[in-house]
């Protein structure tokens, strides 16, 4: 059981925008600014899509981004492609402890 | 281009103890980087198992830390994983991957693990 909660699903249509949320406690998602986010495949190893809340690491697509407001962080994905259907994960921080979120399955219609 | 390679047995009985290693290429296991080992199973998603660090640590997740080991071997630019008293509930697909402080920016494959006898 994660103190993390995401969406268990979210789909949208090519083209679109879809936002995942990430909801912890203001002792994990608040603070301090250590939100990723990790897209995984079906068996696939997860990948790095976000690191320190909003920071691409080289390689992803700039249509992915993170933002964060209170103990609620972000993830949005622009311009949806077939291919960014898969699992989304959100990690933080408690207790200087890595925590990993249930996952949200994206479904691109 | 850092790349891990995992290496383990997929069968493992109740009560034995697991060993897990991780090879590293692209990178030298010695250097400011952590290396970190997180499991994944249907029932409990994705689990931090620990983290062990050249200059510091290891970091254990404190509802393991009585049964896991972690260690680097730098003459093979190695980690591995020891986890010991396995029963069912430890049945997952074990990752390793590189830690930075904030993240895992690089995993492993990915390496099923079964525990039954």
């Amino acid at each position: 059981q994660s103190a993390l909660t995401q969406p268990a699903s979210v789909s949208g249509s090519p083209g679109q925008s879809i936002t995942i949320s990430c909801t912890g406690t203001s002792s994990d998602v608040s603070n301090p600014d250590f939100v990723c986010w990790y897209q995984q495949h079906p068996g696939k190893a997860p990948k790095l899509m976000i690191f320190d809340v909003t920071n691409r690491p080289s390689g992803v697509s700039n249509r992915f981004s993170g933002s964060k407001s209170g103990n609620t962080a972000s993830l949005t994905i622009s311009g949806l492609q077939a291919e960014d259907e898969a699992d989304y994960y959100c990690t933080s921080y408690r207790l200087d402890r890595p925590l990993f979120g249930p996952g949200t399955k994206v479904t691109v219609l | 281009q850092v790349q891990l390679q995992q290496s383990g047995p997929g069968l493992v009985k109740p009560s034995e103890t697991l060993s897990l290693t991780c090879t590293v290429s692209g990178f030298i296991v010695t250097t400011v980087h952590c290396w970190g080992w997180i499991r994944q199973s249907p029932g409990t998603g994705l689990e931090w198992i620990g983290t062990v660090c050249h200059s510091g640590g290891p970091y254990y997740n404190s509802s393991l830390r009585s049964r896991v080991s972690m260690s680097i071997d730098p003459s093979k630019n190695q980690f591995s994983l020891d986890l010991r008293s396995l029963t069912a509930a430890d049945t997952a697909v074990y990752y390793c991957a590189r830690a930075t402080y904030t993240s895992f920016d690089f995993w492993g494959q990915g390496a099923q693990v079964t525990v039954s006898s």
